[in-house]
């Protein structure tokens, strides 16, 4: 079964620029949750869609936003950049068929650079 | 405010020996503690995982063992080997939490031969 990917894999962009990040889950999970990974604050979680819908949302502006389509890909969205936003950018797709809780497989992530 | 720490940044062990890597919880609602390998310009791999009713779960050369009491979990590797230099990152989960993991800030472990 092949895993998470997410593209693009690098990206360069200046402040004030958007950019939009792709990320396909492993084949029949259906939650998709993104992380921020930055030196300083290490993995801080973004959000998390199941089923098209954000379940969860962690303490980020609303400049970061995302969506789920029907196949359970999602995308994630940053306007306005700011250099603060360079971090890597993971996915993590999860089974998610019960109330309890599902191990969480993650990409490869997005470096993005904002110069 | 961090709710998953781990206090050690890094790790040094000899080839052979055993790498003991440990994290702390303030949060007793955690009940799915998830440990992962992360090597640079990678995603975090996913190693294994416990549930708050056992306090220990093995697999292979890694064993995770879990004190709810102290709020401490570690993972044991034996015996090391280079190719386990990473950066391990512990996580928690609350069920409530729908698809949040809380990290800890990671260990640089380092096996040389």
């Amino acid at each position: 079964k092949a895993g998470v990917t997410q593209t693009p894999r690098y990206l360069i962009k200046t402040r004030g620029q958007q950019v939009t990040l792709s990320c396909s889950p492993i084949s029949g999970h259906r939650s998709v949750s993104w992380y921020q990974q930055t030196p300083g604050q290490g993995l801080q979680f973004l959000f998390e869609y199941f089923s098209e819908t954000q379940r969860n949302k962690g303490n980020f502006p609303g400049r970061f936003s995302g969506r789920q389509f029907s196949n359970s890909r999602s995308e994630m969205n940053v306007s306005t950049l700011e250099l603060g936003d360079s971090a890597l950018y993971l996915c993590a797709s999860s089974l998610a068929t019960g109330p309890s809780t599902d191990t969480q497989y993650f990409g490869p992530g997005t470096r993005l650079t904002v110069l | 405010d961090q709710q998953v720490k781990q206090n050690s940044p890094s790790l040094s062990v000899q080839e052979g020996r055993i790498s003991i890597l440990n994290c702390d919880y303030t949060n007793s609602m955690f009940d799915y503690f998830l440990w992962y390998k992360k090597y640079p310009a990678e995603g975090p791999t996913f190693l294994i995982s416990i549930s708050s009713i056992k306090d220990k779960n093995e697999d292979g050369r890694f064993t995770v063992f879990l004190n709810k009491s102290a709020k401490h979990l570690s993972l044991h590797i034996v015996p090391s080997q280079p190719g386990d230099s990473a950066v391990y990152f512990c996580a928690a989960d609350r069920g409530s939490t729908l698809g949040r993991l809380y990290f800890g800030r990671g260990t640089q472990l380092t096996v040389w031969p």
